[in-house]
């Protein structure tokens, strides 16, 4: 069965360093998505991708993001500059899209900010 | 302000009974509801949706929605230790892809 898979599963990084989240998803999957959850709250929508833009963006998603599809099968989510609040779970997401709004997650990149 | 609010428990329930799970949302004009599963450090994992008022059923689960009450159920029949988790509801709100998610409701199956 086909699945999201996302790279690291953990990384540290110390505060103002660029981090850069690697993501494949499925391939047949339209749109793509990025969700963090820090521990003990909930999961919080990052940003949507489709047709290679952005297509809804939350608050939490400032200038110190930015998201990319490098190639036919990457989807990345860079951090600029870290911050120690930017430690949390983010997760990887895809849908099919075309009436098909299942979303289908990725393991997920834990990322330690010191 | 879009809500998604689930009791967040422990729900405590003997292997073999059946657990309900419940969520209400505050968009009215929601049309995709979700649940998920998740186990403490790993990634949410779909394990029902509905799209139309009524149950819809796979497996040991059903999926109850009434949209005129913003309330979205989830009922585990027979339920087992391995089920054990936290479960998240999820809604698309707003006409929007993106999924706002409740803080979960944390399920206990004791042996």
């Amino acid at each position: 069965e086909p699945e999201v898979t996302q790279t690291p599963s953990h990384q540290v990084t110390q505060m103002g360093q660029e981090v850069i989240l690697r993501c494949v998803p499925i391939s047949n999957h339209l749109y793509f998505y990025w969700y963090r959850q820090i521990l003990g709250q909930k999961v919080e929508f990052l940003v949507s991708f489709y047709n290679n833009e952005i297509s809804e963006k939350s608050e939490i998603f400032d200038d110190q993001f930015s998201v990319e599809r490098p190639d036919g099968s990457n989807f990345t989510l860079k951090i600029r500059s870290t911050k120690l609040e930017d430690s949390a779970m983010y997760f990887c997401a895809s849908t099919p899209g075309l009436a098909a709004y299942e979303q289908y997650f990725g393991p997920g990149t834990r990322l330690t900010v010191t | 302000q879009k809500e998604v609010e689930q009791n967040s428990g422990p729900l405590s329930v003997p292997e073999g009974a059946i657990a309900s799970l419940n969520c209400t949302y505050s968009d009215r004009g929601s049309q995709s509801f979700f649940w998920y599963r998740q186990y403490s450090g790993k990634s949410p994992e779909l394990i029902m949706f509905i799209y139309s008022n009524g149950d819809k059923e796979d497996g040991r689960f059903t999926a109850q929605l009434n949209k005129a009450s913003q309330y979205v159920s989830l009922l585990i029949r027979d339920s087992q230790p391995s089920d054990s988790a936290t479960y998240l509801c999820a809604v698309n709100m707003g006409g929007y892809s993106t999924l706002t998610f409740g803080k979960g409701t944390m399920l206990l199956v004791s042996p």
